[in-house]
């Protein structure tokens, strides 16, 4: 069974920082493109970053662009989101996804349940 | 950025029925536009990609099509299942892919 279990979401402070980490299992992590999408709460999604198979590419959404780090340890199965000086705006369920298909930049066909990021002061 | 709209906002549809839902991209996105339907409390679920490919597992009642950059999402006698919101995401070139606002599918 596919499965993608986020983790790292808390209450932080504006301008703080957390790590948020998604582990998967039932399928070969490699060859997989992967995304953090996020959801606001009561809100719609916004696609927040992509890193490709390898972790040689990455992409942000312009709100998060030199904030935020995604990357990937293809022997530990994990994929993670770095939020470096996070604004109230930050605060949202973080979902990480997959992209369909092998070595394949597609729609995300598998999510994980979320994690949920509050920043208050 | 391409920008994603969703019509209508809400739509009210009777158990049974059909339901049209639409989306607009800002500029030609060719066929790479991916539907998804989310109930509450759960993630987001892949029902369509490529505008008219039904993804895994996903009912012939849902079925896709597009016309330049105009998309929509059919949904044939709706179930209680599909009582949910829904939206639409580009997956075209380089990201962000973004989503559109979503469309909530209402009982009527």
């Amino acid at each position: 069974e596919v499965q993608l279990v986020e983790s790292g979401g808390v209450d932080v402070q504006p301008g703080g920082s957390l790590r948020l980490s998604c582990v998967v299992s039932g399928f070969t992590f490699d060859p997989y493109v992967f995304h953090w999408v996020r959801q606001p709460p009561g809100k719609g999604l916004e696609w927040v970053s992509l890193i490709n198979w390898d972790g040689t590419t990455t992409y942000y959404t312009d709100t998060v662009e030199g904030r935020f780090s995604i990357s990937r340890d293809n022997s530990r199965n994990t994929l993670f989101l770095q939020l470096n000086n996070v604004k109230i705006e930050d605060t949202a369920v973080y979902y990480c996804a997959r992209s369909l298909g092998e070595y394949s930049w597609n729609a995300l066909d598998s999510w994980g349940q979320g994690t949920l990021v509050t920043v208050s002061s | 950025e391409i920008v994603m709209t969703q019509s209508p906002e809400t739509l009210s549809v009777s158990p049974g029925e059909r339901a049209i839902l639409s989306c607009r991209a800002s500029q030609s996105v060719g066929s790479n536009l991916a539907w998804y339907r989310q109930k509450p409390g759960q993630a987001p679920r892949l029902l369509m990609y490529h505008a008219s490919t039904r993804a895994a597992g996903v009912p012939a009642r849902f079925s896709g099509n597009w016309s330049g950059t105009d998309f929509t999402l059919t949904i044939d006698g709706l179930q209680s299942e599909d009582f949910a919101v829904y939206y639409c995401q580009h997956t075209y070139s380089r990201p962000p892919w973004t989503f559109g606002q979503g469309t909530k599918v209402e009982v009527k």
